[in-house]
Parts: C-alpha cells; structure tokens; sequence
C-alpha cells in the first residue's frame, strides 16, 4: 500500500551532473517535503511544497531546486552533484496542518563519486 | 534558529527494563513527532503530540510533551526486542506546516 514512491531508490553518479530525483504521491497530499538523511544529523529539511507551483526552502536548500507542476509529482534536482551531497533523500507528504505525522518514502541512496 | 537535541545518543539495555528518551527543543512549539526508523528503512510515524500536557499511548511506549520547559519524553516499558530502531524526535518549524527539525536519533538496542 505504498502511497508514496520514490524513484530512482539507488543512484550512483559523478561529481558535477546534474540528478533528478522524484517523488510520487498518490495520497492526494497537499503538502510534499525533500529531506537528507546523514548521520550525526537526523533528517534536515531541504524544500518543500505546499501546493501545486508553491515551494520554499528549508534549513539545506543550497545546491538543490524542486518542482511541482502535478498534486502528485515532487522533483528534486541537484544542477551540479558535489561528493557533499551524497546521502540518503527521503520524501515526505502530510495531508493538512493539523491531522498525523508526515509519511515518508522508502529514500533514495545516492552515491556522489 | 529551532535546535533538537535528543539524550541519550546510543541506549543498550536488557528486555524487560524501562527507560526514557529525552527530547529538548529550543524555541515555542506546540507540536512535536517522534517517529521510529529500523536499519535501512523508511520512517514510521508513532507518535503526534499536539498540546501542552499531551500524552500518548501505544503498547510498550508512551510519549509525552511539556512545552513550558520545551521537552518531550518517550518512555519505554517492560522493554522487547522489537523495540530495537532508532528514535527520532520532530518539532516544527513553522507551526503547523510540519516543517520539521529533526534531533540526531537515539539508537536503542534490547539485548535478550
């Protein structure tokens, strides 16, 4: 029953192409979240959305762009991979403001060489 | 700037026993998570607490929030294996727009 999938789940890549990592909802979400995952660090914020064509950074947004042309279709690109940006990426929706917590994605692990 | 801070890091302890994870956060929030992650996996929601005062319940576990002193507790009772995962505690950024900031995890192993 997975409402959310992200594709691709493995990536290795070269420093300095561009990635494009995507997130597919079919909880019909009003709000989508991009998160790294490092150790030592928890889970840190990348961008968000809160609507179709509304997005806004979070605390780790350098380097990173989103879109959201679709309810359903959040897309995180790296312009210009750095080894920096190797990591896990988890997305996450939540339905409204106030009901649960967000659900997240089963990530992506990315390898930046 | 919102800052997370869970203790302990790193919890080994013996079935059967109880503990407690402590979550300290740094500004106003009235909104705190606690989600758990198994090796290799995905998070899994636990845990909303939405008020001062809240507290909740789910078989072995029980959080619990006091936003006048900014901390959050997860208890854990009569502890079993399956508990073993790591612990994260959220708190938003904005709140309401689960904006989260994340603390760095509490690794909790229940050895038999």
């Amino acid at each position: 029953d997975a409402g959310i999938t992200q594709s691709p789940r493995h990536k290795v890549t070269e420093t300095g192409t561009p990635v494009t990592l995507r997130c597919h909802q079919t909880e019909n979400h009003r709000y989508m979240y991009w998160y790294r995952q490092d150790p030592g660090h928890g889970l840190r914020l990348i961008h968000y959305s809160y609507g179709v064509k509304d997005t806004d950074k979070g605390e780790v947004s350098d380097g990173y762009s989103v879109s959201r042309s679709k309810t359903e279709d959040f897309l995180l690109t790296l312009e210009s991979a750095t080894s920096s940006q190797t990591s896990v990426y988890f997305c996450a929706t939540a339905p409204d403001r106030v009901r649960g917590g967000s659900i997240f994605g089963d990530g992506t692990r990315l390898s930046i060489l | 700037e919102l800052k997370v801070e869970q203790n302990p890091l790193f919890l080994s302890m013996q079935e059967g026993k109880n503990y407690t994870i402590y979550c300290n956060y740094s500004t106003t929030s009235d909104r705190l998570y606690w989600y758990r992650q198994d090796p290799g996996k995905s998070l899994e929601s636990l845990f909303v607490l939405l008020s001062n005062g809240a507290v909740k319940q789910e078989g072995r576990l029980m959080a619990s929030l006091d936003t006048k002193a900014r901390l959050s507790t997860l208890h854990i009772t009569a502890a079993v294996h399956d508990l073993s995962a790591t612990y994260f505690c959220a708190v938003d950024m904005i709140q309401g727009a689960q904006k989260l900031v994340f603390g760095q995890g509490t690794r909790l192993t229940i050895n038999p």
